[in-house]
């Protein structure tokens, strides 16, 4: 079975540049995480979906992050303008919904981003 | 809000000897889970071991087991018989209970195990 497909998986741009991301989850499950790792740090959550709904989008800083994920499968994660500070590996995740399966997150490799 | 703390930046063991991670939490629910996540340097972060707040049972799979400790907040990781292949960053992740069994994990900043041959 495939896992959490990501891409690209490193990408270098100058500040102010747009940038996004993509990301395919695993077969069947409905729930998709973005997470931002900065460097020596754990994840952080940017969004969750389920399905093509987000509910939580909470910590997505939304001046320059957009997301979407439509027909609830394949996502992409949007930067415009980039900024120094958003030089991190993004991660995305994916989870089945319901009781016990869906407490574990599966991860993709990331994207590397930096910003220059 | 829940917090995560991993007060070891850096672990290193002997090959066939066993370690212990710690991680300490915040959290004013009753109702969670807890997770050990491994990320090689490849970057894919991988599932451990987790654990259901609400079972006194410490959880084990193979060589990797926990201790939980629900009133100090707390939940080591321990490592028996450490392999090359067990070289990663370890962080602890919680995560609040909710009906779907779908909800963001909160991370440490990560502990680098080394295992020396």
């Amino acid at each position: 079975e495939a896992g959490v497909v990501q891409s690209p998986r490193y990408k270098i741009i100058e500040k102010k540049q747009p940038v996004a991301f993509w990301c395919n989850p695993i077969s069947g499950h409905n729930t998709l995480y973005w997470y931002r790792q900065n460097l020596g740090q754990g994840p952080e959550l940017l969004i969750r979906y389920e399905n093509e709904e987000a509910v939580d989008d909470s910590q997505l800083p939304k001046d320059r992050f957009s997301a979407e994920r439509l027909k609830g499968v394949d996502s992409t994660l949007k930067i415009q303008p980039a900024e120094l500070g958003d030089s991190a590996v993004y991660l995305c995740a994916s989870s089945s919904l319901g009781g016990r399966e869906g407490l574990e997150q599966f991860f993709g490799p990331g994207t590397r981003l930096t910003v220059l | 809000a829940q917090t995560v703390t991993q007060s070891q930046p850096e672990m290193s063991v002997q090959e066939a000897e066993t370690v212990t991670l710690s991680c300490t939490y915040d959290t004013s629910e009753n109702n969670y889970y807890l997770f050990w996540y491994k990320q090689p340097p490849s970057r894919q972060m991988i599932l451990v071991i987790r654990q259901e707040a609400y079972k006194q049972q410490n959880a084990t799979e193979n060589r990797f087991s926990v201790n939980f400790q629900k009133a100090a907040k707390s939940f080591s990781l321990k490592i028996s018989d450490s392999q090359l292949g067990d070289t990663a960053m370890y962080f602890c992740a919680f995560m609040k209970h909710a009906g779907s069994g779908s909800e963001k994990l909160v991370f440490g900043k990560g502990t680098k195990l080394t295992v020396n041959p």
